[in-house]
């Protein structure tokens, strides 16, 4: 079993549309969480991190529920500019584990 | 202009051949990663350094050697015992080892050998 998994899409939305990406975890003793955002043949960015009291940025809403060891990234109004792959990631004491990745089409 | 260079964008080499990537950075960052991604896979973490002189192996260290001999900087070395060298690497830095820091990336270098 992966250490971070995510549901791999592709997610296909028209614009406007709000779309939700999960991601669970194994490690219990992880000790913090992000989402990463990676254009196509790009570096990851780093696009938020996540707190179990759930944080916002804008049209994008994070939350971690530890008990569950579940993440998840709502995205509201997608954006034809959204379209991109999302990379779940638990940082553990010495080191980061990704997901593999949803990837989200948004369309016109 | 602060930032995490790699060097070069692409790089082509033939097989049995050991090739050196660069990663520089000027952050002032304590800890530095190398990650391999391949298609439709998670990054997989090679090698990691929480300082200079030190590293350790990551998941899939075999056939990859590093070197922190300055702060600034931390090569990878893709030798030829590497089975399955074609890949995208990444370069990563931290501003301190630890479970509460997010992590910074390069540009990446795009391997393909033959």
């Amino acid at each position: 079993r992966k250490e971070v998994e995510q549901d791999p899409g592709p997610f296909n939305v028209p614009e406007g549309a709000t779309v939700a990406f999960n991601c669970t975890y194994s490690n219990s003793a992880s000790q913090s969480f992000f989402w990463y955002r990676q254009d196509c043949r790009k570096e990851p960015k780093l696009l938020m991190s996540v707190y179990s009291s759930g944080n916002e940025d804008g049209r994008f809403t994070a939350q971690l529920n530890r008990a569950s060891q579940y993440i998840s990234l709502l995205i509201r109004d997608s954006k034809l500019s959204d379209s991109a792959t999302y990379l779940c990631v638990v940082n553990r004491a010495h080191d980061m584990r990704f997901g593999a990745g949803t990837r989200l089409t948004v369309k016109p | 202009d602060g930032g995490i260079t790699q060097s070069p964008k692409y790089l082509f080499r033939k097989e049995g051949q050991n090739v050196t990537l660069s990663c520089e950075q000027n952050l002032n960052h304590d800890a530095m990663y190398w990650y391999r991604q391949d298609p439709g896979q998670g990054l997989r973490l090679i090698y990691y350094s929480q300082i200079v002189n030190d590293f350790q192996k990551g998941d899939i260290a075999e056939g990859y050697s590093v070197s922190r001999e300055k702060k600034e900087s931390f090569p990878l070395t893709v030798t030829s015992a590497q089975k399955n060298p074609t890949a995208f690497y990444l370069c990563a830095t931290q501003p301190a080892s630890g479970g509460h820091y997010e992590q910074y990336f390069g540009p990446g270098t795009r391997l393909t050998v033959t």
